[in-house]
């Protein structure tokens, strides 16, 4: 059983749309990390957050702890999104992070 | 500040061989993490150090495996001997968070080494 489950796997855009990309977790949390990693291999940590919502730029993620669930939504897409997002609850008894398999996004012009 | 900074980006070496890999942690942070990621089984954590201190190695696969943090600003990854599986690309990682459930901050993650054993 996955711990983490992110959703879709895949997804392709049009630039311009509007993307959302859910992640469920089944483990308490102290908070949950956005990630975001380019076709070049490196990471970037978008996001930490451990309740309501935060925005930076076009990027939203949300989380509800009650619902154990997050969302990363990317408003008018443009191609230089084109990554992949993983979702990465930070386990409260662990004290460790937890991996998505992540979510491979390409947004095409 | 730089960021996390490892060496090599590449390595390819040949079954049997030591490897070291390098990490530089972001100045002023106290954790620093190793990470190994695959295709099949995607980003694993392998080791985390506090203040120099390893606090968790029980992510490391095997005896082959170690890995050192001798000062606050250096941290390496050794793997002796080398075998094919060990391929990934590993991550080394710094936050300024200290051990404590209490204290949530970001992990800063170094562009990764991609290791090839051949």
């Amino acid at each position: 059983k996955n711990e983490v489950e992110q959703s879709p796997q895949n997804l392709t855009a049009q630039e311009g749309e509007f993307i959302t990309i859910n992640c469920s977790y089944s483990v308490g949390i102290s908070a949950l990390h956005w990630l975001q990693q380019h076709p070049g291999g490196g990471i970037v940590s978008l996001f930490m957050l451990s309740s309501g919502k935060k925005k930076h730029g076009r990027l939203i993620a949300t989380i509800n702890i009650q619902e154990k669930h997050s969302s990363l939504h990317i408003t008018a897409s443009h191609p230089r999104d084109s990554a992949v997002y993983i979702c990465a609850p930070d386990d409260y008894n662990t004290d460790k992070l937890i991996f998505g398999t992540g979510t491979r996004l390409q947004v095409f012009p | 500040d730089a960021g996390v900074i490892q060496s090599p980006r590449h390595e390819v070496t040949e079954m049997g061989q030591e490897v070291t890999l390098r990490c530089k942690p972001i100045s002023g942070h106290n954790s620093l993490f190793w990470y190994r990621q695959t295709m099949m089984r995607g980003l694993e954590l392998l080791i985390y150090f506090n203040n120099n201190v390893p606090i968790d190695d029980s992510g490391m696969p095997e005896d082959r495996f170690s890995a050192k943090m001798p000062n606050a600003s250096f941290s390496t990854l050794k793997i002796q001997p080398s075998e094919p599986r060990d391929s990934a690309v590993y991550f080394c990682a710094s936050s300024p968070r200290t051990f404590s459930l209490a204290l949530n901050t970001e992990a800063f993650f170094g562009q990764g080494t991609r290791l090839t054993v051949v």
